[in-house]
């Protein structure tokens, strides 16, 4: 499984927009790129996915470049809630039945500042 | 709401007693996910279980286990209870095995181990 490294806290402020870069050197041809929030006390959402180039959500864009060993997240124009820990996955089935383990990192602590 | 039920919502126990937390699926996902967070630590996958058959299992320790019922619900039991194992407990499901989409999340339990 790649293994990914991110910052371990960003801070930034209000209507700001926001970049949060995720390193997985040794990121596998089939893997696709997964970032995830959570709140204190809940479980993670889903963001947004994507395997190359650049996919856009409504809430966030993701920009893989040509040899995918990183990613960034960006958050247009932060507000307070969107204060939260940030995950990035890299993985992908891992052998011909598909299994699929879903490994999380440590995450970026994202503090939004009024 | 991410339409994962996890119960119960808190649990307070002693050292060396048993409990089981309890898992039911979205509707229609056939996968579900169990994962483990301790005080300010990152997500530590568990074990996966898709159609009632284990897929892939991650730090799991031998003194505990979990199954998938026929209507797809999970259980995790925990058994000879440490200080330690006092965490957040997730559960997710997605629809296949080897989804390179979205996991959803409950809201988790919260056990705390006296």
């Amino acid at each position: 499984l790649a293994k990914t490294t991110q910052p371990i806290s960003m801070d930034s402020y209000e209507g700001q927009e926001v970049n949060i870069t995720c390193s997985h050197n040794n990121i596998a041809t089939n893997d696709y790129i997964t970032w995830y929030q959570q709140f204190p006390s809940q479980g993670p959402r889903f963001i947004i996915q994507g395997y190359k180039t650049k996919v856009t959500n409504e809430v966030a864009s993701l920009f893989i470049p040509a040899d995918r060993k990183s990613s960034t997240l960006s958050l247009p124009r932060v507000s307070l809630s969107d204060t939260a820990v940030y995950y990035c996955l890299v993985g992908g089935p891992l052998t011909t039945s598909g299994t699929y383990k879903y490994i999380f990192g440590t995450g970026t602590r994202l503090k939004v500042l009024a | 709401d991410s339409g994962v039920t996890q119960t119960p919502k808190h649990l307070i126990t002693a050292t060396g007693q048993r409990v089981t937390l309890r898992c039911s699926p979205r509707s229609g996902d056939l996968s579900v996910y169990w994962y483990q967070q301790s005080l300010d630590q990152g997500l530590q996958f568990l074990i996966q279980y898709y159609n009632g058959e284990e897929r892939a299992k991650g730090n799991i320790l031998e003194r505990f286990s979990a199954q998938q019922f026929p209507d797809l619900h999970s259980e995790l039991n925990l058994s000879s209870l440490e200080l330690g194992d006092s965490a957040l407990y997730f559960c997710a499901s997605s629809v296949g095995p080897a989804n390179t989409g979205e996991l959803f999340f409950g809201e988790g339990s919260r056990l705390t181990v006296l």
